[in-house]
């Protein structure tokens, strides 16, 4: 069965700190994978999209980066956090024929 | 510009009323699909839809996909408490290949 795992669950990180969000998906072969945004009670941003490894769109800017090392590994980078980087942090995949599987989320404050 | 515009964005009802969202857009979808998600958890699918003209029910939900495939809507009826939730549609634009987009979502609070 396809499982997608993402960690940590919570982060508490001080401004100017770097950031890695690791997300793995199982069960599946060259998923589309998604880093998405959201601010509490509402929609999900769209930051990165993958297709492939290496392959990586960025959909704003911002001061996070994301890669795909391996097919199923997909990790949100950021160098130094900024207060405005807080937020509920989503990895999903999904491919052509299916719905979007979602993490559990990790819950990011930048203090 | 955001491509899925849902509404309202904020809906808060009384248990027993009835209740449409709405899932707008100027382009058209291969697929559209309907989420609910709780807080601090990952949105869970309800429904996906491909036909244009498309309804389809899960028991007091109906959802409808548009003739021409550019907006849906979420029906409830008789709502109670535990359809309190983030209702949130994506759809996979036409030329997009299989990228999902969603939109910003319909916070519903159904009070006893």
């Amino acid at each position: 069965s396809q499982t997608i795992h993402q960690w940590p669950a919570t982060l508490v990180q001080p401004v100017g700190s770097p950031l890695s969000l690791e997300c793995t998906v199982e069960g599946t072969s060259n998923p589309n994978l998604y880093w998405y945004r959201q601010a509490a009670g509402r929609g999900l941003q769209l930051l990165f999209y993958s297709v492939g490894i290496g392959q990586i769109s960025s959909e704003v800017p911002q001061n996070l980066s994301a890669s795909r090392p391996q097919d199923r590994q997909f990790i949100l980078s950021s160098k130094k956090l900024l207060l405005s980087d807080s937020g509920f942090y989503l990895c999903a995949w999904n491919t052509v024929n299916t719905e979007a599987f979602f993490g559990q989320g990790t819950r990011l404050t930048v203090v | 510009t955001q491509l899925l515009e849902q509404s309202p964005q904020f809906l808060s009802i009384q248990e027993g009323e009835n209740l449409t969202v709405y899932c707008n857009s100027s382009s058209v979808f291969s697929s559209l699909q309907w989420y609910r998600q709780e807080p601090g958890e990952g949105p869970v699918l309800l429904v996906t839809v491909v036909t244009g003209g498309e309804v389809k029910k899960l028991k007091r939900l109906t959802f409808q996909f548009g003739d021409a495939r550019k907006d849906s809507s979420l029906h409830i009826t008789a709502a109670q408490p535990g359809d309190t939730g983030l209702y949130l549609c994506a759809g996979v634009e036409e030329t997009s290949g299989s990228r999902l987009t969603f939109g910003e979502g319909t916070q519903l609070t159904v009070n006893p």
